[in-house]
C-alpha cells in the first residue's frame, strides 16, 4: 500500500519565478492538505482540497492556488515567488467520507527561493 | 483560533529510560482530536499517536502513551524504553472536527544519548 508521495523532492528557483508542487495521497484518501514548512518552525495550513474543490484555507494570500484532480492527487501552485517562500512544503492526506480521520505526510518538498 | 504551546524546545533522554513532552493548547471547540507527530532528520513528519478529545481514557500505542487533561487543555507524550530511532522533532497538533486542519506547536527536539 503506497503512502502519501511528493515530487519533486528538492526545488531550486529564483525570485519571480512560478513553482508547480505534486502529491498523490495514499491509496483510499479523498482529501489533500498542504502546510508550509519554515525552517525550525511548526508546520502552517495553507489550503485543503476535496472533490476538486478548495474546502478550507488559511492565512496565505492569493499568490499560492491548487487543484485537486479526479484521481484525488493534487498540485500546489505558486506564482511570483520570493524569497521567504523558501520552505519545505508537506502534503498530507485523509479520509473525510469516514468523518474526521488522521492525516497522513509525504516527505516534502524542499524549496529553495535565490 | 487555535493555538497550541510546546513549552520545550529541547530535551534529552537516555537510552531505555522515559521522558515526557508536553503540550498545552487553547481552542473553543467542543469536537476536536489531538495529535502527535515526529519528524526526524528525514523531515517525513510522522504519525505518532491520536486522542479523541471525547474520551477520557488516554491513548497508548506501544511505547507511546498520553496524558490528556481536557479541563486544563493539556496533552502531553510519554515515550518509555526510549531507543535511539525515538530521536527527532516532536510536534503536537489538535484538529477541529469543523475545520479539518491541524494546528502545530513550534515543537520539541529530542534527544536520546546511549
Amino acid at each position: 500500500d503506497a503512502g502519501v508521495t511528493q515530487s519533486p523532492t528538492h526545488l531550486i528557483k529564483t525570485r519571480g519565478q512560478q513553482v508547480t508542487l505534486r502529491c498523490s495521497p495514499k491509496s483510499g484518501h479523498d482529501t489533500v492538505s498542504w502546510y508550509q514548512q519554515a525552517l525550525g518552525q511548526g508546520p502552517q495550513f495553507i489550503f485543503q482540497y476535496y472533490e476538486e474543490e478548495e474546502r478550507q484555507r488559511g492565512n496565505f494570500p492569493d499568490r499560492f492556488s491548487g487543484h485537486q484532480f479526479p484521481n484525488y492527487s493534487s498540485e500546489l501552485n505558486v506564482n511570483a515567488l520570493l524569497l521567504g517562500d523558501s520552505a519545505l512544503y508537506l502534503c498530507a492526506s485523509s479520509s473525510l467520507q469516514g468523518g474526521v480521520e488522521t492525516q497522513y505526510f509525504g516527505p516534502g518538498t524542499r524549496l529553495l527561493v535565490l | 483560533a487555535q493555538t497550541v504551546t510546546q513549552s520545550q524546545p529541547e530535551m534529552s533522554v537516555q537510552e531505555a529510560e522515559t521522558v515526557t513532552l508536553s503540550c498545552t493548547y487553547d481552542t473553543s471547540e467542543s469536537d476536536y482530536y489531538l495529535f502527535w507527530y515526529k519528524q526526524p532528520p528525514s523531515r517525513q513528519m510522522i504519525l505518532v499517536i491520536r486522542q479523541e478529545a471525547y474520551k477520557q481514557q488516554n491513548a497508548t500505542e506501544n511505547r507511546f502513551s498520553v496524558n490528556f487533561q481536557k479541563a486544563a487543555k493539556s496533552f502531553s507524550l510519554k515515550i518509555s524504553d526510549s531507543q535511539l530511532g525515538d530521536a527527532a522533532m516532536y510536534f503536537c497538533a489538535p484538529l477541529s472536527s469543523n475545520t479539518d486542519k491541524l494546528i502545530f506547536g513550534t515543537g520539541t527536539r529530542l534527544q536520546v544519548f546511549p
